[in-house]
């Protein structure tokens, strides 16, 4: 199985910040990963996929790079309805989910 | 739009078997691009995807294999949806249980999720 590591586990921010989310893999994925965001009682929400392609409707303030086994998710000017849980999920084989960010306020 | 419609046995004591159903409305269960998932999440387990189905040319499975031998996800296309059945449930089973559909690089829908609690 392929296991996925983000961090930190939780952020501390304030709006208007940037911020970055890691997400590594336990072997390359090339760039099959995706994004989401959860807010606590709802569904993960879809953000981005093939790590860098945002899903329709989605706040250009997010962006997503990387490839191989590393990734990032950024937040530019951070705003209130931002502070959420957010997971990545790689879809090279099978799926598996990271553990959690959580961005929370400073 | 489309929306997944979860429904199910939310409380079961260990032994017993969980049954949940997913109703799809503005797709199909037997699209040809479509996968229908099941995912739980749990405090100690994070999100953890259980399994999928989906057509291509014919019903296809795929099963995590921490589940497999318990586990079991049907279509039903006379009623546009589909199911899971886990056997043998335990207390490390009771979990919020999600529904989603995926097109191979992200689950863009989801059910609102059901929570299941085992407990003797």
């Amino acid at each position: 199985d392929i296991q996925m590591t983000q961090s930190p586990s939780t952020l501390s921010a304030s709006v208007g910040d940037r911020v970055t989310i890691t997400c590594r893999a336990s072997q390359s994925i090339n760039n099959w990963l995706a994004w989401y965001q959860q807010k606590p009682g709802k569904a993960p929400k879809f953000l981005i996929y093939r790590a860098s392609i945002l899903q329709s409707g989605v706040p250009s303030r997010f962006s997503g790079s990387g490839s191989g086994t590393e990734f990032t998710l950024t937040i530019s000017n951070l705003q209130p309805d931002d502070f959420a849980t957010y997971y990545c999920q790689q879809f090279y084989s099978y799926y598996t989910f990271g553990q959690g960010t959580k961005v929370e306020i400073k | 739009q489309v929306q997944l419609q979860q429904s199910g046995s939310g409380l079961l004591k260990p032994s017993q078997a969980l049954s949940l159903t997913c109703a799809i409305s503005g797709d199909s269960v037997s699209s040809n691009s479509a996968a229908w998932n099941w995912i739980r999440q749990s405090p100690s387990r994070g999100l953890e995807w259980l399994g999928r189905t989906y057509f291509r040319s014919k019903w296809q499975n795929d099963y995590a294999v921490s589940m497999k031998g318990r586990i079991t996800i049907k279509p039903d296309t006379s009623k546009n949806q589909f199911s899971l059945q886990l056997t043998s449930v335990t207390l490390d089973d009771t979990a919020v249980y999600y529904c989603s559909r995926d097109f191979g690089w992200g689950m863009d829908v989801w059910g609102k999720g059901t929570p299941v609690i085992v407990s003797s």
